[in-house]
This record gives C-alpha cells, sequence and structure tokens, in this order.
C-alpha cells in the first residue's frame, strides 16, 4: 500500500489569508493524486484531480501542485466556507489511500 | 449529476455481518466510464477505501478487508451493496458510496450521505 502523509495535521488561519497543505506519499505517484474537501456531518467532496486539475465548479482560489512524492494544495484568500477537513488520496494504483487528514480552522 | 444514497442497519453485533446497499439515481449504473465503490471513515478519523465494482461485476477490494468484504451489483435495481463479516468494534464507521471516475484521473464523486453503523452487542 502506499502511504499518504499529510501535514500539518491542524492549521490555524483567517480570512483573506492563503494556506499551503502538504501531502507526501511513499512512493512515485506521477500525477495521481487528489484533494478533497469534507466539511462536519457532510461527506467529502472532490476539489482537484490529477495533482492540479480543478474540478467543475470548483473556485479557483483552490489550486494544487507536484508530482512523484510531493503534492501542495493552495487556497487563497480564504473565504468562511473554505475552514473544513481536507483529504489527499493517492488514485496511482490500488489499494486507493488517502492523507489523514488536515483540519483548517479559523 | 447522479445522486447515491446508503442504507441498511445502523446497528451490527459483534461476529455478525454488515449490509449495507446504495442506491444511485440521476445515472444509470450501467456505464463503461465508471466505476462504484464503497469508503468507511470511523467517526473522527480518516478515510479508508474498502472496495469497487464495475457494472459487469469485475471487483477490487483492500487487502486488510478482502477476506471479509462482497461488493455485488445489481444493475436491474440500480444498486451496489457491500456486506462485511465477522465484524468487530473496529468496524464501526460512517460507510460511504461513491462513483468513481476511472481512465486517466481516478476520483470519488459524488459521494452518497453516508451511513453510521455502529459495531455493539
Amino acid at each position: 500500500d502506499i502511504q499518504m502523509t499529510q501535514s500539518p495535521s491542524s492549521l490555524s488561519a483567517s480570512v483573506g489569508d492563503r494556506v499551503t497543505i502538504t501531502c507526501r506519499a511513499g512512493q512515485s505517484i506521477d500525477s495521481y493524486l487528489n484533494w478533497y474537501q469534507q466539511k462536519p456531518g457532510k461527506a467529502p467532496t472532490v476539489l482537484i484531480f490529477g495533482s492540479s486539475r480543478l474540478q467543475r465548479g470548483v473556485p479557483p482560489r483552490f489550486s494544487g501542485s507536484g508530482s512523484g512524492t510531493d503534492f501542495t494544495l493552495t487556497i487563497s484568500n480564504l473565504q468562511p466556507e473554505d475552514f473544513a477537513t481536507y483529504f489527499c488520496q493517492q488514485s496511482n494504483s490500488i489499494p486507493y489511500t488517502f492523507g489523514q487528514g488536515t483540519k483548517l480552522e479559523i | 449529476q447522479p445522486q447515491l444514497q446508503e442504507w441498511g442497519p445502523g446497528l451490527v453485533k459483534p461476529s455478525e455481518t454488515l449490509s449495507l446497499t446504495c442506491t444511485v439515481s440521476r445515472d444509470s449504473i450501467n456505464t463503461r466510464s465508471f466505476y462504484w465503490g464503497w469508503i468507511r471513515q470511523p467517526p473522527g478519523k480518516g478515510l479508508e477505501w474498502i472496495g469497487s465494482i464495475y457494472y459487469g461485476g469485475s471487483t477490487y477490494y483492500s487487502p486488510s478487508l478482502k477476506s471479509r468484504v462482497t461488493i455485488s451489483v445489481d444493475t436491474s435495481a440500480n444498486q451496489f451493496s457491500l456486506t462485511l463479516t465477522s465484524v468487530i468494534a473496529a468496524d464501526t464507521a460512517i460507510y460511504y458510496c461513491a462513483r468513481i471516475s476511472f481512465g486517466q484521473w481516478d476520483r470519488f464523486d459524488p459521494w452518497g450521505q453516508g451511513a453510521l453503523v455502529t459495531v455493539s452487542s
């Protein structure tokens, strides 16, 4: 299994800030990396797929980058609705595996 | 965009079998471009992929659960199901079903709202 490690586990920020979340894969996964947002009591929703491709309907303040083993999710101009938990997930090989999550708090 | 809805018992006794079904609406499960899968999340914890199925019946399972998991599909009812045998307390989780785009960029989208299953006597 490919281990996915996110950092930090939690992050405090303010509306209008720019934040970056990092995800590291235990081996190269090329660009097969997805990012999800999960709000309390809700199912995750996909934000970014293929490392940098914005899912339809997701605001452009969300961006992703990276390849190989190191990836980042950047949120610019944080909005109140962005405070949530974020997960990375590798789709390079089965079993699909997720990072442990990053909780973004006000 | 399809809608997915999980349903099944919310309480299962230890050593018994967990069974959940996911009903798909606004889309046909007989779609070549997608798999259909199950993911679980223990309360307050991270996400774990359980397995996936294609409408033709091909399945993929997590190695850690493979000995206890079966995923099946009923194309006539536009549903797919999960069974997990010999459950223990650690199987307590919110169970989500999801559509999986596959091809070049596999991803889970959309997800069902989730079903909490508690394993307790």
